[in-house]
């Protein structure tokens, strides 16, 4: 099915680790987004990326990285994760036409202890 | 952007019509209407779009007031599984930079009973 792939599903970490996740899409958009979700809380935009090679900060984007290699792939990598990280995060797209709008992937939810 | 305001909590009979507002009094006029829904931790969901006309999909209507300054979601026929959190979102058409950015508030949780 098409759609937008995040892995892992479920991470703990020690502070002070380094983690990278995966976002991957099989649906040829240009645009690319990672966000968080903290409990009872909307989502914050962390990053995204508006086309293969450029990326930009969103809301809440200190602690993180992004690298978007190619159209297909926007990786989300914490350097040095701190309690504060604990949350959910969600990777998405954004599609014209059929698929109007975002597309979430079903997000990766991390713990740092 | 415009800022939006929506109940926090809301109840609805299963099989009855669920009507979700939203205040958006700052709205301009290039601003469209989003509505999302988040069901338990999935990723949210898609559900319709608009800029000042009524609009109606397979999931659902949304109904815009002639001044714009608020509008209201309406599921016509609530099943259990429309129980989620449902976003009301106000973004300008025409992003810079090639990018869509919707901006999530706390949304409205919708519990449907049966």
């Amino acid at each position: 099915n098409a759609g937008v792939t995040q892995t892992p599903k479920f991470q703990v970490l020690k502070t002070g680790q380094s983690m990278t996740l995966q976002c991957a899409q099989d649906m040829n958009h240009n645009s690319m987004y990672w966000y968080r979700q903290d409990p009872g809380m909307g989502l914050r935009l962390i990053y995204y990326s508006a086309s293969e090679g450029t990326t930009d900060k969103g809301e809440v984007p200190n602690g993180y990285n992004v690298s978007r290699l190619n159209k297909r792939e926007f990786s989300l990598r914490l350097e040095s994760a701190a309690p504060s990280q604990t949350s959910v995060y969600f990777c998405a797209n954004w599609g014209q036409g059929p698929n109007y709008g975002y597309t979430f992937g079903s997000g990766t939810r991390l713990t740092v202890v | 952007d415009a800022k939006t305001t929506q109940p926090p909590s809301m109840d609805c009979a299963e099989g009855r019509a669920a009507n979700l507002p939203c205040n958006h009094s700052t709205i301009s006029g290039n601003e469209y209407v989003y509505w999302y829904r988040q069901i338990h931790s999935q990723g949210p969901q898609y559900i319709i779009h608009g800029l000042k006309n009524n609009e109606t999909n397979e999931m659902a209507s949304l109904i815009i007031t002639e001044d714009r300054k608020s509008s209201t979601l309406i599921l016509p026929h609530a099943t259990l599984r429309d129980t989620a959190v449902y976003y009301c979102i106000v973004r300008a058409a025409g992003f810079s930079g090639g990018y869509n950015k919707l901006i999530f508030g706390a949304g409205t949780r919708l519990a449907v009973h049966p």
